[in-house]
């Protein structure tokens, strides 16, 4: 099975601050990657599909890309709603597999 | 506006069988353009990828899992369901069903999700 790598576990940033998430592929899944928001004691919401396609309605500050096996989840500046824990799924096979999460804290 | 709406006991004993329903609103579960899945997060833990089913009844499971889980889809109700048996203090979290963008690959993602709900196991 595919695993997926995610990184940092956690990170602490200053609003307006730039933050990269990274998700690496064990193996190589194209662009069959999704990126999740969970805020905490909510369900999680789609942010990302595609790698970089941006879900409609989500702030334009979110960006996703990469192909193949490394991908990146950016916020350009981060703001207080943001706090959250952001998830990435591959799912170009089964069986569709979570990173282990990226909590984001503002500082 | 389609709607998922995860049920079933909140409490399950260990070595029972722990049983959720998934309802979906405004939207057929017999459509061949989605699978329907679940997920689960223990509490302060990540995200666990279950299995998918399609309104034939289709299944894929997690590996991890396989041994001891079961979906089914009951069409007349516009519902899917899952079991899990033999069940321990480690499968202990919050069930999500949700519903894929489209059965394509490219479009397999979870853009809907229930509300998940809390099942303890403990005796």
């Amino acid at each position: 099975d595919i695993q997926m790598t995610q990184s940092p576990s956690s990170l602490s940033a200053s609003v307006g601050d730039r933050v990269t998430i990274t998700c690496r592929a064990s193996q190589g899944i194209s662009n069959s990657l999704a990126w999740y928001q969970q805020k905490p004691g909510k369900v999680p919401k789609l942010l990302i599909y595609a790698a970089s396609t941006l879900e409609s309605g989500v702030p334009s500050r979110f960006s996703g890309s990469g192909y193949g096996a490394d991908f990146t989840l950016t916020i350009s500046s981060l703001q207080p709603e943001d706090v959250a824990t952001y998830y990435c799924q591959k799912y170009n096979l089964v069986p569709w597999t979570f990173g282990h999460g990226t909590k984001v804290e503002v500082k | 506006q389609l709607q998922l709406q995860e049920s079933g006991p909140g409490l399950v004993k260990p070595s029972e069988t722990l049983s959720l329903t998934c309802t979906v609103s405004a939207g057929p579960i017999s459509s061949s353009s989605y699978y329907w899945g679940w997920v689960r997060q223990p509490p302060g833990e990540g995200l666990e990828w279950l299995g998918i089913i399609y309104y034939s009844g289709t299944t894929y499971y997690n590996p991890a899992l396989e041994s001891r889980l079961t979906m089914s889809v009951d069409t007349s109700k516009n519902q899917f369901s899952l079991n899990l048996y033999s069940v321990t203090a480690a499968d202990t979290a919050v069930y999500y069903c949700a519903r894929t963008e489209g059965i394509a690959e490219s479009n397999q993602y979870f853009r809907h999700w229930g509300q998940g709900t809390l099942v303890t196991v403990s005796s």
